[in-house]
């Protein structure tokens, strides 16, 4: 176990909704990272969050946005659903500022949209 | 931006027997390689990392090798158990952006 949780574990929600994913990371860790991998394919990099700042960010459209908390917590938010939007989301912490990159990965909340 | 391919898509070897997965990236800024392993149901777990000033690592029946100047890496898992059986994903990263291949599904075979 790496000590990354995520809530919920699953989601069904319907197309238009807003959807909330959490993640509390790995004790000492100030960086968490999330990602969407979808049936079949690796994990696809949506943004990292540092410090309360977004730290970089992947393909994803504005809709996808994120929050992280001073006890490095972090939320990943999903506005105006879609069918595509369908995956396993996960979220990976890690300590930045230490240098030390190695991403650890919660269990991950699988979301349906119907 | 970075593009990391992963080969074969699917691997099935006997028990006992080696298992090679191979990846290549395309952004000579990445400097970190991961290797995860994913079970059904679960994120992926960390198994074995490699930087780029490193050529080789090892640790008990799991190897990897860098080859930073022509982009490739590979994962080799020797003496194989049915318990290596999940899917395999490789990845490259320039600190705050890591790419993952698609995955390789090993079938160990008892």
């Amino acid at each position: 176990e790496t000590g990354v949780t995520q809530s919920p574990t699953h989601l069904i929600k319907t197309r238009g909704q807003q959807v909330t994913l959490r993640c509390s990371s790995q004790s000492g860790h100030n960086t968490v990272s999330w990602y969407q991998q979808a049936l079949g394919q690796g994990p696809q990099f949506i943004f990292q969050y540092y410090r309360e700042e977004e730290n970089g960010r992947g393909n994803f459209p504005p809709r996808f946005s994120g929050l992280q908390f001073p006890n490095y917590s972090s939320e990943l938010n999903v506005n105006a659903l879609e069918l595509d939007d369908s995956a396993l989301y996960l979220c990976a912490s890690s300590s930045l500022a230490a240098g030390e990159e190695t991403q650890y990965f919660g269990p991950g909340t699988r979301l349906l949209v119907l | 931006g970075e593009n990391v391919e992963q080969h074969p898509s699917t691997l099935s070897v006997q028990e006992g027997d080696s298992a090679v997965i191979k990846c290549t990236y395309s952004d000579s800024a990445s400097n970190y390689f991961p290797w995860y392993k994913q079970e059904l149901g679960k994120g992926p777990q960390l198994i074995i990392d490699i930087r780029s000033n490193v050529g080789e690592k090892k640790d008990q029946r799991i190897a990897v090798t860098l080859n930073k100047t022509a982009k490739h890496f590979s994962l080799h898992i020797t003496e194989t158990q049915p318990e290596d059986s999940a899917v395999y994903f490789c990845a490259a990263s320039d600190n705050n952006d890591m790419r993952f291949g698609a995955g390789t599904r090993l079938t160990v075979k008892p």
